[in-house]
């Protein structure tokens, strides 16, 4: 494995912001994604990074540094449809490897 | 509409009792494979396939076989299902060998064996 590390629960307000961090341990790799899965639904893909730096796509940026080991996700304008797991992936030499999630409850 | 297609939806079995779930894509994606997700471990890959007849392992293959005889299917075999494949399975595809192009996922296979 890659050894990827994902907090296991957050809990924000609606219109607010939240980050959600993500490490890991690897010598190298290809990319890394971030992944949206609502409860017993397939993951759907939210934003991807192969070079450091931040990537924006509308309400969601995710951030990548390789030399710190370390990515996050940030949602803006928190709304309540964004209650979900987030899904931190790793892609290495044709194969994905999977955080555990981060479950984001989103309260009024 | 692009899709990914798996089937059954659920599936209950016996132990022992061989059985296959499907997949299949109709977005001419070169890449496929197949996951298992089990609470607290997250996903995990099980094959995943290049292109036709090119397979290879993921990260826990054992008592799984896949085949890739067209582009479109990549069906998932359990020869002799065990109550430790008790799981949530997903099928996925992507264009490029995955490199740079998201997954897509279909929408699971819930199986239980007793």
């Amino acid at each position: 494995g890659q050894n990827i590390d994902q907090p296991t629960e957050m809990t924000a307000t609606e219109g607010a912001i939240v980050q959600i961090n993500c490490t890991y341990q690897t010598s190298g790799f290809n990319g890394l994604f971030w992944y949206q899965q609502h409860a017993g639904e397939a993951p759907t893909f939210l934003s991807y990074n192969v070079l450091d730096g931040l990537e924006e796509k509308g309400r969601f940026s995710s951030f990548l540094s390789r030399s710190k080991g370390y990515s996050y996700l940030l949602l803006k304008e928190l709304q309540m449809k964004d209650s979900a797991s987030y899904l931190c992936v790793l892609f290495n030499f044709n194969k994905f490897y999977f955080g555990s999630g981060t479950k984001l409850n989103v309260k009024p | 509409e692009a899709q990914v297609t798996q089937n059954p939806r659920y599936l209950i079995t016996v132990t022992g009792k061989k059985l296959t779930v499907t997949c299949s894509q109709n977005m001419n994606h070169e890449y496929m494979s197949w996951y298992r997700q089990d609470p607290g471990l997250g996903l995990r890959q099980i094959y995943y396939s290049m292109n036709v007849e090119v397979t290879d392992k993921g990260d826990v293959p054992e008592g799984y076989k896949v085949s890739r005889k067209e582009k479109r299917n990549f069906p998932l075999i359990l020869e002799s299902p065990s109550p430790n494949q008790t799981s949530l399975y997903f099928c996925a595809s992507s264009s490029r060998s995955g490199r740079n192009s998201p997954l897509h996922f279909g929408n699971g296979t819930r199986l239980t064996v007793t």
